[in-house]
């Protein structure tokens, strides 16, 4: 079983509607969620932090953890056409493995307008 | 003004040849990264500083070898290269005491073996 587990899609939405992208993973000590975006031939960037289980909202995008069922997720709503990307999950954990982040392999959308 | 840069963007380049990748990042992070993303854009990491100790050495080929010569900076040398070698490289860099997993990414070397 791989540490962390995302289904790639690719997901195809209209304007508008309300996108859901999760991760699975197994490794009870991940402490640090994230999600990264990444655009076509571009490096990744940071979307989400979040800390442990909780939800996390920032302007359309909201990211839910809940460390019972090893299971993250990240909501857009009214998704725009420039929400069309790579979405990667990434988590981490403290000490020493603060330095070693393990991605999801990533879900593409594509927001059509 | 590019936090993280690397250089070049694109390679192409033979078999067997010998070829570099250079990063850096002018963030003032402690800490410097090397991920391979692969045709399926799995991201995985290679490599780790921090303030130029080498932290993280995943199951890389020796023809691997990066070098830090200062915090800034993390090169990547790749001997022999072989056509599993194409994919686009990633430099990342971040301040580990900071949040833990934020990594601020280039925007990746795209290397071609043919």
């Amino acid at each position: 079983q791989k540490e962390v587990e995302q289904d790639p899609g690719p997901l195809s939405v209209p304007e508008g509607a309300i996108v859901s992208l999760n991760c699975t993973y197994s490794n009870s000590a991940f402490q640090y969620f994230m999600w990264y975006r990444q655009y076509s031939r571009k490096g990744p960037e940071l979307l989400m932090y979040t800390y442990s289980s909780g939800n996390k909202e920032d302007g359309r995008f909201t990211a839910q953890v809940d460390k019972s069922s090893k299971y993250i997720s990240l909501f857009i709503r009214d998704s725009q056409p420039s929400d069309s990307a790579t979405y990667l999950c990434a988590m981490s954990y403290s000490g020493a493995g603060s330095y070693q982040l393990t991605f999801g392999k990533g879900t593409k959308l594509s927001v059509i307008p | 003004d590019t936090a993280v840069s690397q250089t070049p963007k694109y390679l192409v380049t033979q078999m067997g040849n010998d070829k570099s990748i250079k990063c850096e990042q002018n963030l003032g992070h402690d800490t410097m990264y090397w991920y391979k993303q692969d045709s399926k854009k799995f991201l995985k990491i290679m490599f780790s500083y921090n303030n130029k100790e080498l932290i993280i050495n995943e199951t890389v080929p020796n023809r691997f070898s990066p070098k830090s010569p200062d915090k800034a900076h993390l090169n990547l040398h790749i001997n022999s290269l072989e056509l599993g070698d194409s994919a686009v490289y990633f430099c990342a860099s971040s301040q580990v005491t900071s949040r833990p997993g934020e990594l601020f990414f280039g925007e990746g070397s795209r290397l071609t073996v043919l």
